[in-house]
């Protein structure tokens, strides 16, 4: 069935710096990719988001690849803050309309 | 634009009970909400899909006669947990996609279910 594999489980940056977040799917018909964060008790929220036309998208300091042929998107915050700090999803859907969501990375900010 | 609410955003039920969520869109029309379940440390996971009128569609492994959902209006759907036991502690997710884009949903903030 359709899978979506996220890499790393827990990563820990010092301010400052960049972190990067993997994801692979499984569906080749996927063609929305989004990413959530999400802070403890909350609901998911929609940070940035890429269609399949589209290889990258940037929005201030954080931007989204996607290599469709190898089926990988990614995530890049830069100039990370501890505000940062959450726990961060991506997710794939298709025509169904159906989100299908990684495992979640554990983002520390150290200050 | 494009707000979610649920509520309540906590309870806490006695086993055997039955506890009754609601998820609103409250500035856009809901044509289909989502219901996910999100245990601690673990990611979201789809319980059932529901558009206005129409009976839920759930997925596999989830009992329909346990977990009711209605969608009676296109703001408003409701998750009842019938008989609910220790084991169905956790945290529920509503999201609502409205007529613009078919794949975007919009979060509602969760509610917490502790059932002692």
């Amino acid at each position: 069935g359709e899978n979506v594999e996220q890499h790393p489980s827990t990563l820990s940056v010092q301010e400052g710096d960049s972190a990067v977040i993997k994801c692979t799917y499984s569906d080749s018909a996927s063609n929305y990719f989004p990413w959530y964060k999400q802070e403890l008790g909350k609901g998911p929220q929609l940070i940035i988001d890429i269609r399949s036309n589209v290889g990258e998208k940037k929005d201030q300091r954080i931007a989204v690849t996607l290599n469709k042929t190898a089926k990988h998107f990614s995530l890049h915050i830069t100039e990370t803050q501890p505000e940062d700090s959450a726990v961060y999803f991506c997710a794939a859907s298709s025509n169904t309309g159906k989100l299908i969501f990684g495992q979640g990375t554990t983002l520390q900010v150290k200050p | 634009g494009a707000v979610v609410s649920q509520h309540p955003s906590w309870v806490i039920c006695k086993s055997g009970t039955s506890v009754k969520i609601e998820c609103r869109s409250l500035d856009f029309q809901a044509t289909t909400m989502f219901w996910y379940r999100q245990f601690p440390k673990q990611s979201l996971m789809l319980m059932a899909t529901s558009n206005e009128g129409s009976k839920a569609t759930y997925e596999q492994g989830v009992e329909k006669d346990k977990f009711l959902i209605n969608h009676a209006s296109l703001t408003l759907s409701t998750l009842t947990v019938t008989s609910a036991h220790p084991e169905d502690s956790s945290f529920y997710i509503c999201s609502a996609r409205g007529t613009v884009s078919y794949n975007e949903q919009f979060f509602g903030p969760g509610t917490r279910l502790t059932v002692l």
